[in-house]
């Protein structure tokens, strides 16, 4: 059965620091991967995804995540953290099940951002 | 585009009592879908449409019903809310494998 794990319910980084969230999958078939991003009292937008194209996919913000066959891993990484970077970050995947795609989605990682 | 809208954003219900949540889209997508988010538990699937006239259950549909009227709207139905219900509800309507989100409704059961 497909599923995401996501590594840490709260990640605390200083301004300026990297950014690593990470995100274990499991799927029988080759998978699609997103991270998505929900900023508090909004709904979720797409930050990057991945659909079995280059296995390094760059987002939008500075955020890039690697699909690693290998680990099923599919990290979120970014260089230096800003203070609007503050969300809940959710991994997700996706599988053709069906005539409709669905989406698993992880349990969420909160970021903070210290001054 | 307004993209996906969901109405009521917020909403508190005695137990027992009914309420319809609306959601539309202008994407022109097939497939559509209700979550509910809970803290901790990421989003979890109620039903979803694939395309006009079918809907399938998710990972939780006890206490649900929904209607798919048509290419634009899914709508969401309890029928005899709980306190359980108590969550954030998000509609989503997909195109290229890429989910688009309302902005939420907040429903409290008392």
């Amino acid at each position: 059965a497909q599923s995401v794990t996501q590594l840490g319910s709260h990640v605390s980084v200083s301004e300026g620091a990297l950014v690593l969230l990470r995100c274990n999958y499991s799927s029988s078939v080759p998978p699609y991967l997103f991270w998505y991003v929900q900023y508090p009292n909004q709904g979720l937008q797409l930050l990057l995804k991945y659909t079995s194209a280059a296995t390094l996919v760059k987002g939008i913000n500075g955020f890039e995540a690697e699909f690693k066959k290998s680990e099923t891993s599919f990290h979120l990484t970014k260089p230096s953290a800003h203070m609007s970077d503050a969300a809940e970050y959710f991994c997700a995947v996706s599988w053709l099940y069906s005539s409709a795609s669905k989406i698993i989605f992880g349990s969420g990682t909160r970021l903070s951002i210290r001054p | 585009n307004a993209g996906v809208t969901q109405t009521p954003k917020f909403q508190v219900l005695k137990t027992g009592q009914s309420m319809t949540l609306q959601c539309a889209q202008d994407m022109n997508h097939n497939s559509m879908y209700w979550y509910r988010q809970d803290p901790g538990m990421g989003l979890r699937l109620i039903y979803y449409s694939a395309s006009e006239g079918t809907t399938d259950k998710g990972e939780v549909p006890n206490g649900y019903n929904v209607s798919r009227l048509n290419k634009r709207e899914f709508s969401l139905r309890l029928e005899s809310a709980a306190p359980s219900q108590t969550s954030v509800y998000f509609c989503a309507s997909m195109g290229s494998y890429e989910q688009y989100f309302g902005p939420g409704t907040r429903l409290t059961v008392t």
